[in-house]
């Protein structure tokens, strides 16, 4: 069965250093992979997503995911974070025959001043 | 162009009594999905509604939630009788039509956070 693994459940990081958050995915085919954010009172908006072609996806807000079909991840990344992007992030998997997302449980990210 | 909205934000009420969500989608969009966020957990799948019609229900608890979306353009997720367990957040999303698979990109409300007592 298709499943997300965020085995990461707080984060924590000082504003201005360099932030990783990991996602493991178990899929049966090439999955389609989504990094969702959602900020405080807000709905959840979608960061960046991968399909196929260039495995290091851009999004927006700076962040940038790498697709690694031999560890099975998705990691997403930015270089050096702001105190606006402190909010939970989620990744998810695309279940096209299914035609719906698979979300894994979340990473909450505090920034430190 | 507004996004997809979901009413009420927020809503406490009792065990055994009624709720009923409402998710007004982006306009034109076919696909309206309906997931759920119970505290600690991920975000579950409860069912797509590809216009009026029901896709996949699959992920629907039990028989105490009716989801509905008559025209093919709001819908509503009725829990009747609510119990504790049913306590989190209600996400609604949509997305475009295409002419094979979703694309997946979707669009989420702010969520209807559920309380029951």
């Amino acid at each position: 069965a298709q499943s997300v693994t965020q085995p990461d459940i707080h984060i924590t990081v000082s504003e201005g250093a360099s932030l990783e958050l990991r996602c493991n995915y178990s899929y049966g085919a090439t999955p389609y992979l989504f990094w969702y954010v959602q900020s405080p009172g807000q709905g959840l908006q979608l960061l960046l997503k991968y399909f196929s072609g260039d495995t290091l996806v851009q999004g927006i807000k700076g962040f940038e995911a790498e697709f690694k079909r031999s560890q099975s991840s998705f990691n997403l990344r930015k270089p050096s974070v702001h105190w606006s992007d402190a909010a939970e992030y989620f990744c998810a998997v695309g279940v096209w025959r299914d035609d719906k997302i698979i979300f894994g449980k979340g990473t909450r990210l505090h920034i430190l001043p | 162009e507004a996004g997809v909205t979901q009413f009420p934000s927020h809503s406490v009420i009792e065990k055994g009594q009624t709720v009923t969500l409402r998710c007004d989608p982006i306009s034109g969009h076919d696909n309206l999905y309906w997931y759920r966020r119970v505290m600690g957990k991920e975000i579950k799948f409860l069912l797509h509604f590809v216009k009026e019609s029901k896709q996949d229900e699959s992920g629907m608890p039990n028989n105490r939630f009716l989801a509905e979306r008559t025209g093919g353009t709001y819908s509503t997720l009725k829990v009747q009788p609510a119990e504790l367990e049913d306590s989190g957040v209600y996400f609604c999303a949509s997305s475009e039509a295409t002419s094979g698979r979703n694309t997946g990109e979707l669009f989420f409300g702010e969520g209807s956070r559920l309380t029951v007592l």
